[in-house]
């Protein structure tokens, strides 16, 4: 069975430009999260998505941070414009929904912001 | 709310020793709990889990977690800790009513030959 898939794997980028990241979660799974992992902390919920609509994106920078799931598949996260502290690895998980709560995790997007 | 703690950022323990990391939770609700480790430059893998039924829970990799409720904690064991051990674990908690998966910080566990 694949995983769940992310891209890119790391990217680079000067602060004030843009950047877009992918996930295409296990087929199936209803839920889909996008999760900001800082270096040296635990991952910090940014949006969680049941099939395509949101159920919970309260720490989601609304100012600068918008994430969107087409037809309740894929999705992808976005940063417009990326500040220094944006700089994290960005980790989507998808689970089948609330009567399947374990959740399972891409390899993540590193980004750097300089 | 919810939430997380695990007391000790980094653990550092000699091969064959025994491995405890701790985990302390809040939840409103009677939660779910889940252990996850990340290998460097990888996504978080699930250890093991508890959502009802007997409270000690093994895992994979010889792993085990016991749910207290009257401690509000759920530490993870292994008995005896393997160089292939060394990665980063974290708690985490879930529940119903929130519909939320929040993190602890993690803890490093180190392995020494």
């Amino acid at each position: 069975e694949a995983g769940v898939a992310q891209s890119p794997r790391y990217k680079i980028i000067e602060k004030r430009q843009s950047v877009a990241f992918w996930c295409n979660p296990i087929s199936g799974h209803a839920t889909l999260y996008w999760y900001q992992q800082i270096l040296g902390q635990g991952p910090k919920l940014l949006i969680q998505f049941q099939n395509n609509g949101v159920v919970d994106d309260s720490q989601l920078p609304k100012d600068r941070f918008s994430a969107e799931r087409l037809k309740g598949v894929d999705s992808t996260l976005k940063i417009q414009p990326a500040k220094l502290e944006d700089s994290a690895v960005y980790l989507c998980a998808s689970s089948f929904g609330q009567a399947n709560t374990e959740a399972f995790f891409g390899q993540g997007t590193r980004l750097t912001v300089v | 709310a919810q939430s997380v703690t695990q007391l000790g950022s980094h653990v550092s323990v000699s091969e064959g020793a025994l491995v405890l990391l701790r985990c302390n939770y809040s939840s409103s609700v009677p939660p779910y709990l889940f252990w996850y480790v990340q290998y460097p430059n990888q996504g978080l893998q699930l250890l093991l889990k508890y959502t009802t039924g007997a409270t000690l829970v093994k895992g994979i990799n010889g792993f085990e977690a016991e749910f207290k409720k009257s401690e509000t904690s759920f530490h993870l064991t292994k008995p005896s800790a393997h160089m292939s051990d060394a990665a980063e674990y974290f708690c985490a908690v879930f529940n119903n009513a929130g519909n939320m998966l929040t993190f602890g910080g993690g803890t490093r566990l180190m392995v020494k030959p």
